[in-house]
């Protein structure tokens, strides 16, 4: 089985702007989070989806959004960027999201703001 | 709340000796333990969890880890070290009876296996 993929792996943009990233899970696994990883705040959850919705979110301002497509592929959008919000954005699936379940992490997206 | 203290930020263990990595969680109800990996430029690899059952729980690469619920402790360990070990290891939770499926990790170990 193909593991989780993220596109793009690096990106580099500026403040005020806005940025996609997009996720896409194992095969047959429905449940979609995201975490951000700093080297001052660790990793920190952002949002988990499930069958298109979200199911649980973290403690994020409203810049940071998120979706789910019918295909379990997922997005995370972050508007107005911050220098702060660089960092490095991973996507996690698991198959029910059910809580014993072991999360499988993608690569992550390194996000650079100038 | 749940929360997860990794005390070391740096562990060194020489080439063939045995390895521990430390952790311990905070939970109001029953803990569901995990240990990940991190290579650089790569994302976190699952090495092993602990759900319910035997406390001595045997994961990839020949890591196991000891499930104490007196000491709130599930440190990771491995008989004998690979240089190949060396990385970032992470140790999240999740309170079991909240149902979430968020993780809450720890600040991170970095290993360091010296040849």
């Amino acid at each position: 089985k193909a593991g989780v993929t993220q596109t793009p792996r690096y990106l580099i943009k500026t403040r005020g702007q806005q940025v996609t990233l997009s996720c896409s899970p194992i095969s047959g696994h429905r449940s979609v989070s995201w975490y951000q990883q700093t080297p001052g705040q660790g990793l920190q959850f952002l949002f988990e989806y499930f069958s298109e919705t979200q199911r649980n979110k973290g403690n994020f301002p409203g810049r940071f959004s998120g979706r789910q497509f019918s295909n379990s592929r997922s997005e995370m959008n972050v508007s107005t960027l911050e220098l702060g919000d660089s960092a490095l954005y991973l996507c996690a699936s698991s198959f029910m999201g059910l809580a014993g379940n072991e999360q499988f992490f993608g690569p992550g997206t390194r996000l650079t703001v100038l | 709340a749940q929360s997860v203290a990794q005390p070391e930020d740096q562990v060194n263990v020489a080439e063939g000796n045995p390895l521990t990595v430390k952790c311990t969680y905070s939970v109001s109800g029953n803990p569901y333990l995990f240990w990940y990996v991190q290579y650089p430029n790569r994302g976190l690899q699952f090495l092993l969890k602990y759900i319910t059952g035997d406390n001595l729980v045997k994961g990839s690469y020949g890591f196991e880890a000891e499930f104490n619920k007196s000491q709130t402790s599930f440190h990771l360990k491995k008989p004998s070290a690979l240089v190949s070990d060396s990385a970032l290891y992470f140790c999240a939770v999740r309170d079991g009876e909240t149902g979430a499926n968020n993780l809450f990790f720890g600040t991170g170990t970095r290993l360091t296996v010296i040849p």
